[in-house]
């Protein structure tokens, strides 16, 4: 069964430095999410990505997160200045966007950010 | 927007035993209503759905059932095990957007 893969598993980073997360969505997949759960927490929606562009925001995600989907498989995640709140599991997902069928999302195995 | 409340937000139950957790939500253009599972470090993992034109779905031990008028859905196990202790958490979307927003979880213990 295809999956969402993410690297890295996990990464630990100074506060302050920039921090690229990367997903692989499932081939056949049209729209992308980045979703973040701090630990203990309930996931938190991040943005969306359709069509080469962003779909939807959310407040949480403020001028230091970017993404991008630079070569057509995978979709990435950038963090520019790690703040320790950022200090999260973030998973990416990616769903068919077929209307009236195929709606599910589906989540990669997440990221463990820690920002020391 | 959209706003999701579970509850409860822990469970335990003794194994065999049944367990029912539940949903709101406010929007009433949302129609699709899936429910993850997410056990400890691992990625949230769908177990059912449902969308709206339908009252109740049923996999195996696993059912959930949606009341539209009243905006509330709920999932059902039944026969507890002790591998069904996880977190699970609802959330509800709308076919034509793009946004999946989740209910708080509820972290379900089932005593052996």
């Amino acid at each position: 069964e295809p999956e969402v893969t993410q690297t890295p598993s996990h990464q630990v980073t100074q506060m302050g430095q920039e921090v690229i997360l990367r997903c692989v969505p499932i081939s056949n997949h049209l729209y992308f999410y980045w979703y973040r759960q701090i630990l203990g927490q309930k996931v938190e929606f991040l943005v969306s990505f359709y069509n080469n562009e962003i779909s939807e925001k959310s407040e949480i995600f403020d001028d230091q997160f970017s993404v991008e989907r630079p070569d057509g498989s995978n979709f990435t995640l950038k963090i520019r200045s790690t703040k320790l709140e950022d200090s999260a599991m973030y998973f990416c997902a990616s769903r068919t966007g077929l209307l009236y069928s195929g709606n599910t999302i589906y989540f990669g195995e997440g990221s463990w950010l820690t920002v020391v | 927007g959209e706003n999701v409340e579970q509850h409860p937000s822990t469970l335990s139950v003794q194994e065999g035993d049944s367990a029912v957790i539940k949903c709101t939500y406010s929007d009433s253009a949302s129609n699709y209503f899936p429910w993850y599972k997410q056990e400890l470090g691992k990625r949230p993992q769908l177990i059912i759905d449902i969308r709206s034109n339908v009252g109740e779905k049923k996999d195996q031990r696993i059912a959930v059932t949606l009341n539209k008028t009243a905006k509330h859905f709920s999932l059902h196990i039944t026969e507890t095990q002790p591998e069904d202790s996880a977190v699970y958490f609802c959330a509800a979307s709308q076919n034509t957007g793009n946004q999946f927003y989740f209910g708080t979880g509820t972290s379900l213990t089932v005593i052996p």
